[in-house]
């Protein structure tokens, strides 16, 4: 399977704790991306990489979040000091220029629950 | 702040039934797309419209862009049940720095019934 890959699909953690998620990408894409969705809302955009460069962080982003692509390829996204508003659905997005544009590809996504 | 709503957001119809599904935003932008969410499941790309006037159709389902009237709309034709799932459109930033974020709307939750 060539697609977007995450991991883990679920995680559940108690308040205060830290947290890691992987994404690797489609292999040709140089763009990254992580959204949040929460339950009946559309993803909301958190930040973007082309290759590993972080271009645009959005202001949901707080000072405990921090993504990483450290070699253009998978990316991490951590929460430090989970709290309980921190409980959504993190799906990761792929995409390379083509004729379709920049279509973003959607991993399965990660599950959070913080207790 | 690009802003984009769509209308139904719950729709409940009968098989063999049309329908359109209307989708607004606040800012110019010339891409636009449609994703298929299914519960508990990740986003599938359905249609990418990337000029004003593009027209795309799959299957039952056909997806148009207005950049003049900011407006998107997906039409479904004779509705079945496999069609049951909730759909996104979401609007690409202003063309300088396009491919960056996508601004999603609330989504349509479309159900539909034998």
């Amino acid at each position: 399977d060539t697609g977007v890959s995450q991991d883990p699909r679920h995680k559940i953690t108690k308040r205060g704790q830290n947290v890691t998620f992987r994404c690797d990408p489609i292999s040709e894409h140089n763009r990254l991306y992580w959204y949040r969705q929460t339950l009946g809302q559309g993803p909301e955009f958190l930040t973007y990489f082309q290759n590993e460069a972080q271009l645009e962080k959005s202001r949901l982003l707080s000072d405990r979040f921090s993504a990483e692509r450290p070699k253009g390829s998978f990316s991490t996204l951590e929460i430090q000091r989970t709290e309980q508003g921190d409980s959504a659905m993190y799906l990761c997005a792929s995409s390379s220029w083509g004729h379709r544009g920049y279509e973003q590809y959607f991993g399965p996504g990660t599950r959070l629950t913080v207790t | 702040e690009l802003k984009v709503e769509q209308n139904p957001l719950f729709l409940s119809m009968q098989e063999g039934k049309n329908y359109t599904i209307y989708c607004n935003y606040s800012t110019t932008s010339d891409r636009l797309y449609w994703y298929r969410q299914d519960p508990g499941k990740s986003l599938e790309s359905l249609f990418v419209l990337l000029s004003n006037g593009a027209v795309k159709q799959e299957g039952r389902l056909m997806a148009s862009l207005d950049t003049k009237a900011r407006l998107s709309t997906l039409h479904i034709t004779a509705a079945v049940h496999d069609l049951s799932a909730t759909y996104f459109c979401a609007v690409d930033t202003i063309e300088e720095t396009s491919g960056s974020r996508l601004t999603f709307g609330e989504g349509t939750q479309l159900t539909v019934n034998p």
